[in-house]
């Protein structure tokens, strides 16, 4: 079957460092997105994973492990507008992507 | 401006009266999809599409719509809306076999 699991919300201060995990099971598996929301906006798109390893794009960074089955995605240095929602979603087959509930990242001064 | 436009961003409607959702995208993308997202339950899949005349269920198809008659519109149809499709909407698409979504700016419905 399907599922997909991350945390449902996180505190932090301006300037930390904070880790969102993802463990995921998808049939065909593709690759894991990952996409930001701020609160009465549309999702955008942060990150694509195809292969296993790290991507860096300017603070944030993703990794995925697909023989775990697990990814994160990093912010680095926080700062408040990166208060929002952020979601995995594993793409299989088709271009389908599948997301799940979402991490809710609150920054605090 | 490469965008997803949909229509209308509000509606307040009445249980059984057919509405439409329009969908427009201008980046010649094959790809489209349609989402809804309510508190808790993140986004669900409700139709896509891989190209003109090609259109798939998702994960909750029921009550819903769809037509791809041309590659850039896409749009949502509830024939007998009910209360339990009070949801905010989302238009998405993309070029194939990429994990990029480019999403509409949404549209919230409400089914009295």
């Amino acid at each position: 079957g399907q599922s997909l699991e991350q945390p449902s919300e996180v505190t932090a201060v301006e300037g930390a460092i904070v880790q969102i995990n993802c463990t995921y099971q998808t049939s065909g598996f593709y690759g894991l997105s990952w996409y930001q929301q701020h609160d009465g906006g549309a999702p955008t798109f942060l990150s694509y994973n195809a292969l296993d390893g790290l991507e860096e794009t300017g603070r944030f960074s993703s990794f995925l492990s697909r023989s775990d089955s697990y990814g994160y995605l990093l912010l680095q240095e926080l700062q408040m507008k990166d208060s929002a929602s952020y979601f995995c979603a594993p793409k299989a087959a088709g271009n389908k992507l599948t997301f799940g509930g979402g991490t809710r990242v609150l920054v605090k001064p | 401006e490469a965008q997803v436009t949909q229509n209308p961003r509000y509606l307040i409607t009445v249980t059984g009266k057919k509405l439409t959702v329009t969908c427009s995208q201008n980046m010649n993308h094959e790809y489209m999809s349609w989402y809804r997202q309510d508190p808790g339950l993140g986004l669900r899949q409700i139709y896509y599409s891989m190209n003109v005349e090609v259109t798939d269920k998702g994960d909750v198809p029921e009550g819903y719509k769809v037509s791809r008659k041309e590659k850039r519109n896409f749009p949502l149809i509830l024939e007998s809306p009910s209360p339990n499709q009070t949801s905010l909407y989302f238009c998405a698409s993309s070029l194939q076999n990429t994990g990029e979504l480019f999403f509409g700016e949404g549209s919230r419905l409400t089914v009295l």
